[in-house]
């Protein structure tokens, strides 16, 4: 059964960073793009980034550019978001997922991200 | 950037009957590749987002066979042929064609 386990989230203050953490187990990581949603609880969904099965391309939403950066490590099937210059906006629940053919399709449970000072 | 819309915004539904949720885009989901990278998503209380469908009708494996998918260019429709009470829940479009990929706003689907 593919199965993604995100961690990492926490209360963190305005401008201060923090690294997500999304584990796979079940498929061959190294063969699929992987994604980050996010989920203002209480709200819709918003498409964070994505990345290649190889780690070569990444792709993000304006509204975390050049501040998120997204990771992988093939041999420790991990998929990672390193969050700077966080701001309240950026408080949600961040779902890690893998992609296929443009569609997110095995979700994790989520981890809540919360910025507040 | 591609804007999806979807109505309605909540959908009351009769048990046993059918509904149906429209989703259309700010332009063509047709890919170079000749594909439409168009998916439906639906998410029950307390549960994380789950694929039901994508490239327009193709429908996910264990997903009921009452939902089904259908449109082109940028009009797209959710159909369910006869909902059943675990069909409650939030249902979402989304674009795969072009970054960055965007969702609908959410159509609410509640039992009458």
């Amino acid at each position: 059964e593919m199965q993604v386990l995100e961690s990492g989230g926490g209360l963190v203050q305005p401008g201060g960073s923090l690294r997500l953490s999304c584990a796979a187990s079940g498929f061959t990581f190294s063969t699929y793009s992987m994604l980050w949603v996010r989920q203002v609880p209480g709200k819709g969904l918003e498409w964070v980034s994505e990345i290649s099965a190889d780690g070569t391309r990444t792709y993000y939403t304006d509204s975390v550019k050049g501040r998120f950066s997204v990771s992988r490590d093939n041999s420790r099937s991990t998929l990672y978001l390193q969050m700077h210059s966080l701001r309240a906006e950026d408080t949600a629940l961040y779902y890690c997922t893998t992609g296929y053919d443009g569609s997110p399709v095995d979700w994790g449970q989520g981890t809540l991200v919360t910025v507040s000072s | 950037d591609i804007v999806m819309t979807q109505t309605p915004l909540s959908s009351p539904v009769t048990l046993g009957q059918p509904a149906s949720i429209s989703c259309r885009s700010s332009q063509s989901l047709v890919f170079s590749d000749g594909n439409t990278y168009l998916s439906w998503l639906q998410e029950r209380p307390g549960q994380p987002p789950r694929l039901l469908i994508n490239k327009i009708s193709n429908r996910l494996s264990g997903v009921p066979d009452r939902f089904s998918g259908s449109g082109a260019g940028t009009d797209f429709t959710l159909k369910i042929s006869r909902v059943e009470a675990e069909d409650v829940g939030v249902y979402y479009c989304m674009q795969g064609t072009q970054f960055p990929y965007t969702f609908g706003q959410g159509t609410k689907l509640e039992i009458k």
